[in-house]
């Protein structure tokens, strides 16, 4: 079955620590996106990728990172200067549809600083 | 500048009542699409519907119903004799067709609880 996947479920990382976030998906879909959800906050968005090797910050990327050298896959990373990295971590994908496809999304990533 | 607001940050109610989630929109361009979603205790967000901006048709599967209004700018969903298995956060999307794959806009989403 097609779909996206996320790993790991969970995720503990120790202050000044870089921890990266796995995303894949295998639905063919172009572009690619990451989201943050905080309690009460809705999603915001981290990066977005609509073809391989292009990218785009979204409205929180300061302490982030990613990469997109496969169409599959869209791997973000946390880096210490992230000061609240404690979140869950929500990937999506989307057919190139001019807007009329919505999202499918992956399980999350629950991210714990400890 | 695309903005989707949904209102009530919090609604409880109590087994097999019917209960209304609001989602208010705002846009510039005359072709968009709006989305719900639910998200469950799991995490995952589900999708739920689409309607685009030329259907004004309201739509009902099952015990859920959706009702989208140009005039007003919205697109509210109704559960209709609400269960347990219907407590989760409900977020509502927009999308601009002229926009290609840029990102949806989402609300803040509404965490209804359901209560037995």
């Amino acid at each position: 079955d097609g779909g996206i996947t996320q790993s790991p479920k969970y995720l503990f990382r120790k202050e000044g620590q870089n921890v990266t976030l796995s995303c894949e998906q295998n639905l063919n879909h172009d572009a690619m996106y990451w989201y943050r959800q905080d309690p009460g906050q809705g999603l915001r968005l981290i990066y977005y990728s609509q073809i391989v090797n292009d990218f785009q910050k979204g409205d929180i990327a300061e302490g982030y990172s990613v990469s997109r050298e496969k169409k599959e896959s869209f791997p973000l990373t946390v880096t210490s200067a992230q000061k609240n990295p404690t979140a869950f971590y929500l990937c999506a994908s989307q057919l190139p549809d001019r807007g009329r496809r919505g999202y499918t999304f992956g399980s999350g990533t629950r991210l714990t600083v400890v | 500048a695309q903005k989707v607001t949904q209102a009530q940050t919090e609604i409880s109610v109590v087994e097999k009542e019917d209960v209304t989630l609001d989602c208010v929109y705002e846009t510039r361009d005359t072709t968009y699409y709006l989305f719900w979603y639910k998200q469950p205790p799991s995490g995952e967000l589900v999708f739920l519907i689409r309607r685009n901006s030329f259907d004004e048709q309201n739509e009902i599967s099952g015990r859920y119903s959706w009702n989208f209004q140009k005039s007003t700018s919205s697109f509210n969903f109704t559960i209709t004799a609400s269960q347990v298995v219907d407590s989760a956060v409900y977020f509502c999307a927009l999308s601009d067709r002229n926009s290609g794959n840029t990102p949806l806009v989402f609300g803040k989403g509404t965490r209804l609880s359901v209560i037995a």
